[in-house]
């Protein structure tokens, strides 16, 4: 699988949009690119995934760069809640290596 | 809430000590995959279990080993423990195994300490 760059850490306003990079430059044709996030050493949670397209559900939209090189995760309106470590992992298998994350700060 | 489950919460044991965990998987999920957390670290695939078969090991050492029941729960066993085993061990389950496009949802995990 490929390998994953992020940010170690970021911050936002509450209520403002929170975009996190992540750059996956080696990924190959058939790896999808996922995003979890993990809040006080819970299980991660699934948020998005896509292989091509930009992808929107209830929690995020994801926007993956037409080489899908890198993608960029957005929480449209951050709340404080959101603060968490986010990883984002692309995977062509049945196991997710994951990276060390970004450490998302939401303040108010 | 993922439906996946894993017990217990915490747990402390000795070096050189043996230690089970288990995993119920979400209804429907076939797949079964393990991952070990150390403090600060993203998590690291253990294993994965698909229709009781094993079916892909990360870089762990033998004595990790697991087992998956009729009904798609799961066990992790670690002999011999060491003091680098103390982590969050998480269990993550999937609809099928080798498809990337198969969410795995992830279960709250178990803490392990082992002293």
């Amino acid at each position: 699988d490929a390998k994953t760059t992020q940010p170690t850490s970021m911050d936002c306003a509450e209520g403002r949009a929170a975009n996190l990079p992540c750059n996956h430059s080696t990924i190959s044709g058939n790896e999808y690119v996922y995003w979890y996030r993990q809040i006080h050493s819970q299980g991660p949670q699934y948020i998005i995934h896509g292989l091509k397209n930009n992808e929107t559900n209830e929690m995020a939209s994801l926007i993956i760069t037409e080489d899908r090189k890198s993608s960029t995760l957005i929480l449209p309106h951050a709340t404080l809640r959101d603060t968490a470590v986010y990883y984002c992992i692309v995977r062509s298998s049945g196991k997710s290596t994951f990276g060390d994350g970004t450490t998302l700060t939401v303040k108010p | 809430e993922t439906g996946v489950t894993q017990s217990p919460t915490h747990l402390i044991k000795t070096r050189g000590q043996q230690v089970t965990l288990r995993c119920s998987s979400q209804s429907g999920h076939n797949t079964v995959s393990w991952y070990q957390q150390a403090l600060g670290q993203g998590p690291q695939f253990i294993f994965q279990y698909y229709r009781e078969e094993e079916n892909g090991r990360g870089n762990f050492p033998p004595r990790f080993s697991g087992l998956q029941f009729p009904n798609y729960s799961s066990e992790l066993n670690v002999n011999a423990l060491e003091l680098d085993d103390s982590a969050l061990y998480l269990c993550a389950s999937s609809l099928e195994p080798a498809g990337a496009g198969e969410t795995q949802y992830f279960g709250p995990g178990t803490r392990l300490l082992v002293l």
